[in-house]
């Protein structure tokens, strides 16, 4: 069976600081990835999302994430965090053919001044 | 990316009623999803909602209790039956898009149940 595990239910960086958020995952076969961001009070935000081919991919404000199949991860990062990305971020998965999509118990970022 | 709006963006409901919960979308999509994000927790998908047909709901999810309606490739509705309060959630749906059915999500809709 397919998973998502996301190591950290918060996590919390100083501005300026590298963000790192960790994405794990379970799958027999090459799953597609992806990160969303949810912002206080509203929906979830697709951030970036890996299917075929480079396995870095890159995202919006400044986030990038890399697929690592030997490792079966998909962590997100940014260089510089900023105030802004103070959030609840999901990491999920979906696989080949079928349409469900798999969720991570998320985590929120906070960015102290 | 298509453009989801839903209606209501929140509501405070007694217990025993129902709430309908709309979703439009600025396109034409043939997968729609609703998903339940309990307070302080991820999401869990409801059911698929295609066009056309029955909706498929997942493990522990039942018709009776979340009816859906998809009349068209634009619109879709999700009722709360019979509300308790731990049907407290926020309530998503979402659209595939692309080659990937890419998933993008509606704003949501905030519901306390007292």
């Amino acid at each position: 069976a397919q998973s998502v595990t996301q190591l950290g239910s918060h996590v919390s960086v100083s501005e300026g600081a590298l963000v790192l958020l960790r994405c794990n995952y379970s799958s027999s076969v090459p799953p597609y990835l992806f990160w969303y961001v949810q912002y206080p009070n509203q929906g979830l935000q697709l951030l970036l999302k890996y299917t075929t081919g480079a396995t870095l991919v890159k995202g919006i404000n400044g986030f990038e994430a890399e697929f690592k199949k030997s490792e079966t991860s998909f962590h997100l990062t940014k260089p510089s965090a900023h105030m802004s990305d103070a959030a609840e971020y999901f990491c999920a998965v979906k696989i080949g053919g079928y349409n469900k999509l798999i969720f991570g118990a998320g985590t929120r970022l906070a960015v102290h001044p | 990316s298509a453009v989801i709006s839903q209606k209501p963006s929140r509501d405070i409901c007694q217990r025993g009623t129902s709430l309908t919960i709309q979703c439009q979308v600025d396109s034409q999509v043939t997968m729609m999803f609703w998903y339940r994000q309990q307070p302080g927790q991820s999401l869990t998908l409801i059911a698929t909602a295609n066009q056309g047909s029955e909706a498929t709901y997942e493990s522990g999810f039942v018709i009776d209790k979340f009816p859906i309606s998809r009349p068209n490739l634009t619109f879709s509705t999700l009722t709360v039956s019979n509300m308790s309060p731990e049907d407290s959630s926020i309530y998503l749906c979402s659209v595939g898009q692309g080659s990937t059915d890419t998933q993008y999500f509606g704003p949501g809709t905030r519901l306390t149940v007292l």
